[in-house]
């Protein structure tokens, strides 16, 4: 079965960072890209960056350069997202999800998110 | 950046069509993607490249793309498919995924 499966919940204080995890199973993880996406309360789905699982290069969108690092651990199978200088609005759910060239780069797989809660 | 828009809400009685829409400058040049989420869940990705379809959703959904406007289109809607959903585009310009603001479908 193929899944995603991410880490659990997080609460971190202002100034903080956090690391989330995302292990596949039941694919070739070096195969597929890996995506990070986040929703805030009542918010749209937010792109953060992704990741070449093969090789590791890394992507990330505008809002977050100098915030976010995502890598990936070929020998177990798992992405990781790390956010930094966490502030209040950073307060969401944060899901990997895998791209499928089959289905011309749709996000065909998602991890079931990790809720990141920001507060003093 | 390039900007998603979609109607905040769309009411549907079942076994009628629902047409959820989303707007963006010339978006009929672009790949678009659907998903739905239901709540407390992860998306689902049920159109890909504006009309495909993965395997595990039902012949009842459907995309097109023209002009400003791409639509996803759900025939003899069901109880089940109440959801918010979300439209996406690669925004060319600024190298990454850009989400519309969602809708949520209530199935009256």
């Amino acid at each position: 079965q193929v899944q995603l499966v991410q880490s659990g919940a997080e609460v971190k204080k202002p100034g903080a960072s956090v690391r989330v995890s995302c292990k596949a199973s039941g694919y070739t993880f070096t195969s597929y890209a890996v995506h990070w996406v986040r929703q805030a309360p009542g918010q749209r789905l937010e792109w953060m960056g992704w990741i070449n699982t093969g090789d590791g290069n890394t992507k990330y969108s505008q809002k977050f350069q100098g915030r976010v690092t995502i890598t990936r651990d070929t020998s177990a199978g798992t992405a990781y997202m790390e956010l930094s200088s966490l502030r209040s609005e950073d307060t969401a759910v944060y899901y990997c999800a895998r791209e499928a060239p089959v289905y011309k780069n749709g996000m065909d797989v998602w991890g079931q998110g990790t809720t990141v809660t920001v507060s003093s | 950046s390039y900007v998603l828009t979609q109607p905040p809400s769309v009411s549907v009685a079942p076994g009628k069509t629902a047409r959820i829409t989303c707007g963006g400058n010339n978006i009929g040049s672009k790949s678009v993607h659907w998903f739905h989420q239901k709540p407390g869940q992860a998306p689902v990705l049920v159109i890909y490249y504006e009309s495909g379809r993965p395997s595990a959703i039902p012949e009842r959904f459907s995309g097109s793309n023209s002009g400003n406007t791409a639509t996803l289109t759900i025939s003899r809607v069901e109880a089940g498919d109440e959801a918010d959903y979300y439209c996406q585009v690669w925004d060319s310009a600024n190298d990454h995924w850009v989400f519309g603001g969602g809708t949520k479908l209530t199935v009256l």
